[in-house]
């Protein structure tokens, strides 16, 4: 069965306390996977596309890394505004999309 | 500036009524979808459409309904079926099927 896991469920950070968001996933076939940023009581905003094993995407302070069973999504230096639920998607053989639960991020300042 | 609008953002339900939520697009995107999030699970998908006057079932449709007779439109229908309804509806839109989805800013149900 097609799966996909986010931890941890939440993570607090102190400004500029650098850590990793991990999606782990089993997929017959994996298209691509996507990570979205989502605020309170808002839409997803997308923020990266992976295609393959070993693939890279920055934006800011986020990076985002895929292995053939998981994907990081890095924060350097987070700020207070980084704070969000970071959701990740992974489209499989037949483009259907499976989503994680999400992971929240609170950035102390 | 191009976008995916949903209304309204906030939307009370008696029992045994049905609703309707709109989305509108200025995308030009082929492909629609709709989505029910719930706190602590991932997105479900309710009801996709690849293109005008056509849609299929996603992974929990009982209790809802759709229509895409534009290609900017996609309202989706909670009925008086759908036994807990309360969560935040998101619609969404993407290239063709196999390509990114964007996410309009979502409604807010609620039963009463």
């Amino acid at each position: 069965e097609d799966q996909v896991t986010q931890s941890p469920e939440a993570l607090r950070l102190q400004e500029g306390e650098s850590s990793s968001l991990n999606c782990s996933y089993t997929v017959s076939g994996l298209r691509g996977l996507f990570w979205y940023r989502q605020d309170p009581g808002k839409g997803p905003e997308f923020l990266f596309t992976l295609y393959s094993a070993g693939e890279e995407k920055e934006k800011e302070r986020l990076k985002a890394t895929l292995t053939k069973k998981e994907s990081f999504l890095h924060i350097t230096a987070p700020k207070p505004e980084d704070s969000a639920t970071y959701l990740c998607a992974v489209q499989s053989s037949n483009y259907q999309l499976i989503w994680g639960a999400g992971t929240k991020l609170i950035i102390k300042p | 500036d191009g976008g995916i609008t949903q209304s309204p953002k906030y939307l009370f339900r008696k029992e045994g009524q049905n609703v309707t939520l709109s989305c509108e697009q200025n995308l030009n995107h082929d492909a629609m979808y709709w989505y029910r999030q719930d706190p602590g699970q991932g997105l479900r998908l309710i009801y996709y459409s690849q293109i005008v006057n056509d849609f299929q079932k996603g992974d929990i449709a009982e209790g809802y309904s759709v229509s895409r007779e534009k290609k900017e439109s996609f309202p989706l229908t909670v009925t008086s079926a759908q036994k807990n309804p309360t969560a935040f509806y998101l619609c969404a839109s993407s290239a063709g099927f196999q390509g990114i989805p964007f996410f309009g800013p979502g409604t807010r149900l609620t039963v009463l």
